[in-house]
């Protein structure tokens, strides 16, 4: 199993632009999630999904938009990039929450940099 | 939002040194997890949590849930150099707060002289 995979691994935007960062996971989990990092603090999430159709806000959704067509894919879309949104974006997934089979498991994450 | 203290921020050791790190909450929790980061890599699952007062281990790596279940304590036997990175750890709360979804403390940042 390749896991949860992300792409691309490292994106400069300019403000304004547009962006679709990739999640993929092949261990057939129900809930997947988008965390944002930033230096020196924990992670953050954005979205999270409990199973194909069915996405909700988490603490930071400002900015940016989710999709869960399918149980294997979980993207992440920003509209109008701004300074703001540079970071490390992290994709997650497990198998239930809460409890037992709600261990998340991560990608290798996205750096983004909006200049 | 709901906030994990993880201390210490960061620790410099001597290697074949232990190393204990926490995080604490005022809220009660029911599942605990610990991560650990290396540079430029996605967080890994070092050990899981689900009881109060479970003790349980992971090679050098032993993790506890606080009888209390508002914090959780991990430490690191006879540290070695690549056990450096950042240490995370994560809770559930216990009220269902959240959906069920993990509060992320800041991280301990760890780094080993050999």
């Amino acid at each position: 199993n390749a896991g949860v995979t992300q792409t691309p691994k490292f994106r400069i935007l300019k403000i304004g632009q547009s962006m679709t960062l990739q999640c993929t996971q092949d261990m057939n989990h129900n809930y997947m999630y988008w965390y944002r990092q930033d230096p020196g603090m924990g992670l953050k999430l954005i979205y999270y999904s409990v199973g194909a159709g069915i996405t909700d806000k988490g603490e930071v959704p400002n900015g940016y938009n989710v999709s869960r067509s399918t149980t294997e894919d979980f993207p992440l879309r920003l509209e109008l990039a701004a300074p703001s949104q540079t970071s490390v974006y992290f994709c997650a997934s497990s198998y239930s929450a809460p409890g037992l089979g709600s261990e998340q498991f991560f990608g290798p994450g996205t750096r983004l940099t909006v200049l | 939002g709901q906030q994990l203290n993880q201390s210490p921020q960061s620790m410099f050791i001597q290697e074949g040194e232990d190393v204990s790190m926490n995080c604490t909450s005022s809220s009660i929790f029911n599942t605990w997890l610990w991560y650990k980061q290396d540079p430029g890599e996605g967080p890994v699952l070092l050990i899981a949590l689900y009881k109060a007062g479970e003790l349980t281990s992971n090679g050098r790596l032993t993790a506890q849930f606080g009888t209390t279940r508002k914090d959780s304590f991990l430490n690191i036997s006879a540290s070695i150099p690549s056990d450096v990175g950042i240490y995370f750890c994560a809770g559930q709360l216990s009220d269902g707060g959240s959906q069920g979804n993990l509060i992320f403390g800041k991280g301990t940042k760890l780094s080993v002289k050999p």
